[in-house]
C-alpha cells in the first residue's frame, strides 16, 4: 500500500539556520504530494503541494520539489524563524477515488532565538 | 466563512460510555474525512465520505460509526468507549478529487478513563 516516511524528529535549530526535512514515499501511480504544518493546539494547515513530477511547491519561504526518480518530496527553507516552530507532516493523496491522505509521522521543529 | 468546525473541543468519557463528535463545513465540499492523531504516529483515517449518503471505512474504523445525511455535516459516533480511543480527532473536507487540499478543523481532544 501507499506509505510516507519522513525524517524523525525532533529538530532544533537556531534562527536563520537552513532547514531540511526529508520525506520519501511509496505509491502506485503518481499521487499528489503535500506538506502540512500544525502549530501548537491547532489543526493542520496546508503549507505547500505539488501535483506532478518536477513540480515545485512553495509558500512562506518553504519549498519542496516532487522527485519521481527518487520518490522524494523534501521540505527546505533557507532561513528559519522562531515562528516556524511547529510539527510538519508530509502526505500523499490516495488515487483510489477517496482522495484520502496518507501521512508521515510528523517532524517537530523548534527554532530558538 | 467558518470553514470546518468541530465540537466539542475537549471531552472526558468513562469506559463504556458513548458520544458523538460533531463536524460541520460551510464550503459545500463533497469529500469529508475523520482522522485520529496519536502521539508520534501521524494521522490515521477512520472513515470518509465522498458525498451525502455515501460513507466508507478507512484504516482504523473499529469502534466508530459515521453518517452523512447532508453535505455540511459528518458526525462521528463512538459506541462503548475504550481507553484505546483516547486521541485527538480531526475532521477535514475537500472540494473534489485530483490533488485538492484538505481543510482541517481545530480538533477534539478525547480522553477515555
Amino acid at each position: 500500500g501507499n506509505s510516507v516516511t519522513q525524517m524523525e524528529g525532533p529538530v532544533t535549530l537556531s534562527e536563520e539556520a537552513f532547514l531540511t526535512i526529508n520525506c520519501t514515499y511509496t505509491a502506485t501511480g503518481y499521487p499528489s504530494l503535500f506538506w502540512y504544518v500544525q502549530y501548537p493546539g491547532e489543526g493542520l494547515q496546508l503549507l505547500l503541494k505539488a501535483t506532478k513530477a518536477d513540480d515545485k511547491g512553495s509558500n512562506k519561504g518553504f519549498e519542496a520539489t516532487y522527485r519521481k526518480e527518487t520518490t522524494s518530496f523534501h521540505l527546505e527553507k533557507g532561513s528559519v524563524q522562531v515562528s516556524d516552530s511547529a510539527v510538519y507532516f508530509c502526505a500523499l493523496s490516495d488515487l483510489g477515488g477517496s482522495e484520502k491522505l496518507v501521512f508521515g509521522k510528523g517532524t517537530k521543529l523548534t527554532v530558538n532565538p | 466563512n467558518a470553514g470546518v468546525t468541530q465540537t466539542p473541543k475537549f471531552r472526558i468519557l468513562k469506559i463504556g460510555q458513548s458520544m458523538t463528535l460533531q463536524c460541520t463545513q460551510d464550503m459545500n465540499h463533497n469529500y469529508m474525512y475523520w482522522y485520529r492523531q496519536d502521539p508520534g504516529m501521524g494521522l490515521k483515517l477512520i472513515y470518509y465520505s465522498v458525498g451525502a449518503g455515501i460513507t466508507d471505512k478507512g484504516e482504523v474504523p473499529n469502534g466508530y460509526n459515521v453518517s452523512r445525511s447532508t453535505t455540511e455535516d459528518f458526525p462521528l459516533r463512538l459506541e462503548l468507549a475504550a481507553p484505546s480511543q483516547t486521541s485527538v480527532y480531526f475532521c477535514a473536507s475537500s472540494p473534489d478529487r485530483g490533488g485538492y487540499e484538505q481543510y482541517f478543523g481545530p480538533g477534539t481532544r478525547l480522553t477515555v478513563t
